[in-house]
């Protein structure tokens, strides 16, 4: 296994087009999160899944972000009508969840998305 | 929102010498998590502390978890140009979100 990947690495789009972002986990991780980092600026959580199911959500996951991980593998993070403001590092991460031990996040490298 | 702060929030130092990165928070944190991170890559994990008061080695680095479990450090002793890089301190609530702190940005100079 070869740790979380995620396609494509860079995205440059157009303000107003929808966009695609793929994150493949860790094979044997259950659960998934999807971050948002700016520059200069730590990662923000936006959403997380166990399994197939979307658990939690952040208030900064605007009804244009919508996120799945319909066979509780892949996911996909979409942003439909990008803003210039949705410029920034989206990240996933994977962890194995098993009550009650501990389990470390595992990041992949990013996709960077420029909305020009 | 970030709860967690750090600083300094930018460090350029000399190879060789020593460095201490605070993460502080008013709230409690289960755990917390430091990260290195280069340009253009995801966060690496370095490790993991639980409980208050905890202190951890890795080689030429020192973390250490507040009593509290609000705040933590992380010195790294004898610094070398491979330590530059984005450090990172995330906290896990009760709940499980992570909430990442505003990074310390270490430029280590030959």
């Amino acid at each position: 296994d070869t740790g979380v990947s995620q396609n494509p690495r860079h995205k440059i789009t157009k303000r107003g087009q929808n966009v695609t972002f793929r994150c493949d986990p860790i094979s044997e991780h259950n659960r998934l999160y999807w971050y948002r980092q700016t520059l200069g600026q730590g990662p923000e959580f936006l959403t997380y899944f166990q399994n197939e199911a979307q658990l939690e959500k952040s208030r900064l996951l605007s009804d244009r972000f919508s996120a799945e991980r319909p066979k509780g593998s892949f996911s996909t993070l979409e942003i439909q009508r990008t803003e210039q403001g949705d410029s920034a590092m989206y990240l996933c991460a994977s962890s194995l969840y098993d009550y009650p031990t501990y389990n470390e996040q595992f990041f992949g490298p990013g996709t960077r998305l420029t909305v020009l | 929102t970030q709860l967690l702060e750090q600083s300094p929030q930018f460090l350029s130092i000399q190879e060789g010498e020593n460095l201490t990165v605070y993460c502080n928070s008013s709230s409690v944190f289960s755990s917390l998590q430091w990260y290195r991170q280069e340009p253009g890559e995801g966060p690496v994990l370095l490790v993991t502390v639980v409980t208050g008061g905890e202190v951890k080695k890795l080689k030429r680095l020192t973390f250490q978890f507040g009593d509290a479990r609000k705040d933590s450090s992380l010195h790294i002793t004898a610094a070398q140009p491979g330590d530059t890089g984005l450090y990172l301190c995330a906290g896990k609530d009760t709940g499980n979100q992570f909430y990442f702190g505003t990074g310390t940005s270490l430029t280590v100079i030959p």
